[in-house]
């Protein structure tokens, strides 16, 4: 069981450079989410999903973006990386169309360094 | 907005203790609280959900508890062991964007 698929696992990143984190759920959840988690933070919502085509923001998008072309992709995109963007992210996903009630599952993280 | 603290920041028990983690929240409107298990350099493991309507729920050794009207939950861990140890988060979802989550307890269960 696959699950939660993150890719990839570690990023080093110079300041002003683009990259894309993927995350695949094989569980067929319409909900799929993006976090940060920094020190003393705890998790922080990016970006979210409802479903094929549906994006919203969460609480920190600034300097990120999403798209879901399909039910099993949900990529974030670093459009031009700072350091304040160093950190752990987390996709998750989670069952039900508008994700109140689904348990959420995790991948196992992308640590990215901005330089 | 909603608030959720875990206290305490860190604990540590000598290994067949039972023992008790707390989490807090603010508001009592929500949809449903999780309790998740994060191992150093790991993603988060779901441990436990508990629905708006219940009450607790158990899975092994586990047992977390939902007061909703206090705004607290507990996470019961019965005869501690040491692959227990790593760093437990509560999380409270009020909506489909709106999922708080606590800093979390570094639980350390020693040999």
């Amino acid at each position: 069981n696959a699950g939660v698929t993150q890719t990839p696992k570690f990023q080093v990143l110079k300041t002003g450079q683009s990259m894309t984190l993927q995350c695949a759920q094989d569980m067929n959840h319409e909900y799929m989410s993006w976090y940060r988690q920094d020190p003393g933070m705890g998790l922080r919502l990016i970006h979210y999903s409802v479903g094929a085509g549906i994006t919203d923001q969460g609480e920190v998008p600034n300097g990120y973006n999403v798209s879901r072309s399909t039910t099993e992709d949900f990529p974030l995109r670093l459009l031009s990386a700072a350091p304040s963007q160093t950190s752990v992210y987390f996709c998750a996903s989670s069952p039900g169309a508008g994700g109140q009630t689904g348990e959420l599952f995790f991948g196992e993280g992308s640590r990215l360094t901005v330089l | 907005k909603q608030e959720v603290t875990q206290i305490p920041a860190a604990l540590s028990v000598p290994e067949g203790e039972n023992l008790v983690l707390n989490c807090s929240f603010t508001d009592s409107a929500i949809y449903n609280l999780q309790w998740f298990r994060q191992d150093p350099g790991k993603g988060l493991t779901s441990l436990l959900l508990i629905q708006s309507s219940q009450r607790e729920q158990t899975s092994g050794r586990l047992n977390a508890s939902l007061d909703k009207s206090s705004g607290r939950s507990t996470l019961y861990i019965a005869a501690s062991q040491p692959g227990d140890s790593a760093t437990y988060l509560c999380a409270v979802r009020t909506g489909a964007n709106n999922l708080f989550f606590g800093t979390g307890t570094r639980l350390t269960v020693i040999p």
